[in-house]
């Protein structure tokens, strides 16, 4: 099953637009995480935030966290071509034995940015 | 540092057979997960590796096996292929289990 669930799943949006996309989760959450995916290649590691933070930055990418409605939200700014990917977000869970190593991701929202 | 690398990269096999695949995860790290991508059921985690130690596994059946070396390289095995089983897999390091995850580009399996 999937613990995080992206919204929209799909994002249409001109080259220097802002994309935003949500995502929920249902359990109490050590970090969450953000990865982009071009056409069924590998993750590439976009952003981490931690249970105690509320916000992050990381060049055009700004993340926030509220564990109080268990949602978390990525914002491109400036969207380029090169943006167009699948966006993942997965939640690592409060330590136990049955966590470890263990990221449980969304289904993912597709954005494609048009030149 | 080299990245996650995955090998074979891509891979086609019959009903019944098994397959083996590979990960070497970036140096230093002592963590490999493993993940199942399918385009009906997304990612899904296999089974987590530490120290060669098995300490985590996911809802998938018996047929799923893996084992990670002295060195950190862990491999996945699947026997008794079922058309089911074609998906994208993906094998990821870290230096802690619950920090960042450095994924490979994946092994493309068909089962034909």
């Amino acid at each position: 099953s999937q613990q995080g669930e992206e919204d929209p799943q799909a994002l249409s949006i001109q080259e220097g637009e802002n994309a935003t996309m949500n995502c929920s989760y249902k359990t109490s959450i050590n970090n969450l995480q953000w990865y982009r995916q071009n056409s069924g290649r590998g993750l590439v590691h976009l952003i981490l935030i931690r249970s105690n933070e509320r916000e992050k930055h990381s060049g055009r990418l700004r993340v926030t966290l509220d564990t109080s409605k268990k949602s978390s939200s990525l914002l491109i700014t400036a969207s380029r071509a090169a943006d167009t990917a699948s966006y993942f977000c997965a939640t690592a869970r409060v330590l136990t034995t049955d966590s470890w190593g263990k990221l449980q991701f969304g289904a993912g929202t597709q954005v494609v940015v048009t030149p | 540092k080299a990245g996650v690398t995955q090998t074979p990269r891509y891979l086609i096999k019959t009903r019944g057979q098994q397959v083996t695949l590979s990960c070497s995860p970036i140096s230093g790290h002592r963590s490999v997960s493993w993940y199942q991508q399918t385009p009906g059921q997304g990612l899904q985690f296999l089974f987590e590796y530490f120290s060669e130690t098995q300490r985590n596994k996911g809802n998938f059946p018996g047929r799923f096996s893996g084992r990670q070396f002295s060195n950190s390289r862990s491999e996945m095995n699947v026997s008794t292929l079922e058309l089911g089983d074609s998906a994208l897999y993906l094998c990821a390091s870290s230096l802690l289990a619950e920090e960042t995850q450095y994924f490979g580009p994946g092994t493309r399996l068909l089962v034909l």
